[in-house]
């Protein structure tokens, strides 16, 4: 089955210490993304990847860090400098558009975390 | 400033009540309008891109449409198993997402 894994589910951490989110993707895609989802709150982009070794902030990057060794994987850490970071994350993957075509996401179950 | 913006934020319908979602975008030089569902605690769920003015889309009791200014998702004799949030996005090389429209249907 072809689908994008997320781990853990729910992540409790105390303030002040980094932690990393994992992102798996078995269905080939080139690209990858990383956001967080606030109640009320549209997704924010916060890192995406669209090659190996390659990536660009989003909206959001201040705090966060990724690293793309794998196209199969795209791990996000959030580190102590994120002022607010309990939140859903959520990963996504799609193929890349060429020119005017444009490609749906494909999202994962989501990690939750919880920081105190 | 690109936009997304939907409405209603939250929506009750009885079982079998046929009603709209409202997607209204400025998203210059737009290149696709996709609709996604989200269950509670769970990543969206992919359901229709649309690319240009007066497309539809149909999927079991789901319709979107798309105007120049705005796209809805008609939901037809809705069932309590199509509750959840539903989402819209605009693409331009990024997607910026609308808040999304909480849909309750009640048996």
């Amino acid at each position: 089955d072809g689908g994008i894994t997320q781990s853990p589910k729910y992540l409790f951490r105390k303030e002040g210490q980094n932690v990393t989110l994992s992102c798996e993707q078995n269905l080939n895609h080139d690209a990858m993304y990383w956001y967080r989802q606030d109640p009320g709150q549209g997704l924010r982009l916060i890192y995406y990847s669209q090659i190996v070794n390659d990536f660009q902030k989003g909206d959001i990057a201040e705090g966060y860090s990724v690293s793309r060794e794998k196209k199969e994987s795209f791990p996000l850490t959030v580190t102590s400098a994120q002022k607010n970071p309990t939140a859903f994350y959520l990963c996504a993957s799609s193929t890349i558009g060429r020119g005017h075509s444009s490609y749906e996401q494909y999202f994962g179950p989501g990690t939750r975390l919880t920081v105190t | 400033e690109d936009q997304v913006t939907q409405s209603p934020e939250a929506l009750r319908l009885q079982e079998g009540e046929s009603s709209s979602l409202n997607c209204s975008y400025t998203v210059s030089g737009l290149r696709g309008l996709f609709w996604y569902r989200q269950d509670p605690g769970k990543g969206p769920e992919f359901l229709f891109t649309l690319y240009s003015a007066g497309e539809e889309k149909e999927k079991e009791r789901l319709k979107a449409t798309l105007t120049k200014k705005e796209s809805f998702l008609h939901i037809t004799a809705p069932k309590p198993e199509d509750s959840a949030t539903y989402l819209c996005a605009g693409y331009n090389y990024q997607l910026i997402w609308g808040a999304g429209t909480k849909l309750i249907i009640k048996p």
